[in-house]
């Protein structure tokens, strides 16, 4: 079965210092590839997503993400943290079908300390 | 963009008592429609797929009889927790895709049931 995994439950990391959080997806082909944010009390906002083509991937808030095939892997990366990223970061996958529902992973929250 | 809405935003009923949770796309016609339910700290899980004009489909120990979804029109798809306990209280969140790439969340809809 299709699973994604998300290693760390709980990060860290004091502002203005480089962010990963690591996504690993269990799958016979690639999927599509999504990283969401999640901030108290709102609801799921798209960061960035993989279908194809470049392998490292640009999204919103200067985050980015690199699908590493080899390692099954697409983990999101930011060069300098803020404090207003103190949220739960999910990582996403899709099966290659149109309409199908997404498999998150269990999720990373994020603390940012000062 | 396409705007996903849930209503209500919140809700606190007495166990027992039926709940009804609206999903509704805004701005695009959404044939499927996908609730999920996440429990504190834990990740997104998928519940049940709603098909416009037809029976849902649910996920493996998802009771369709205590979790009634219909999705009578190409922009509304609801859920009804029935005889809701405590054990049902969650964050329950409803999403439609748009195409083949685009996935769109409602902001979700918080159930405590006393």
């Amino acid at each position: 079965a299709q699973s994604v995994t998300q290693p760390d439950i709980h990060i860290t990391v004091s502002e203005g210092a480089s962010l990963e959080l690591r996504c690993n997806y269990s799958y016979g082909a690639t999927p599509y590839l999504f990283w969401y944010v999640q901030s108290p009390g709102q609801g799921l906002q798209l960061l960035l997503k993989y279908f194809s083509g470049d392998t490292l991937v640009q999204g919103i808030k200067g985050f980015e993400a690199e699908f590493k095939r080899s390692q099954s892997s697409f983990n999101l990366r930011k060069p300098s943290v803020h404090w207003s990223d103190a949220a739960e970061y999910f990582c996403a996958v899709r099966l290659d079908q149109a309409g199908t529902a997404l498999i998150f992973g269990k999720g990373t929250t994020l603390s940012v300390s000062s | 963009g396409a705007v996903v809405s849930q209503h209500p935003s919140w809700v606190i009923c007495k166990s027992g008592t039926s709940v009804k949770i609206e999903c509704r796309s805004l701005d695009f016609q959404a044939t499927t429609m996908f609730w999920y339910r996440q429990f504190p700290k834990q990740s997104l899980m998928l519940m049940a797929t709603s098909n416009e004009g037809s029976k849902a489909t649910y996920e493996q120990g998802v009771e369709k009889d205590k979790f009634l979804i219909n999705h009578a029109s190409l922009t509304l798809s609801t859920l009804t927790v029935t005889s809701a306990h405590p054990e049902d209280s969650s964050f329950y969140i409803c999403s439609a895709p748009v195409g083949t790439q685009r996935q769109f969340f409602g902001p979700g809809t918080r159930l405590t049931v006393l």
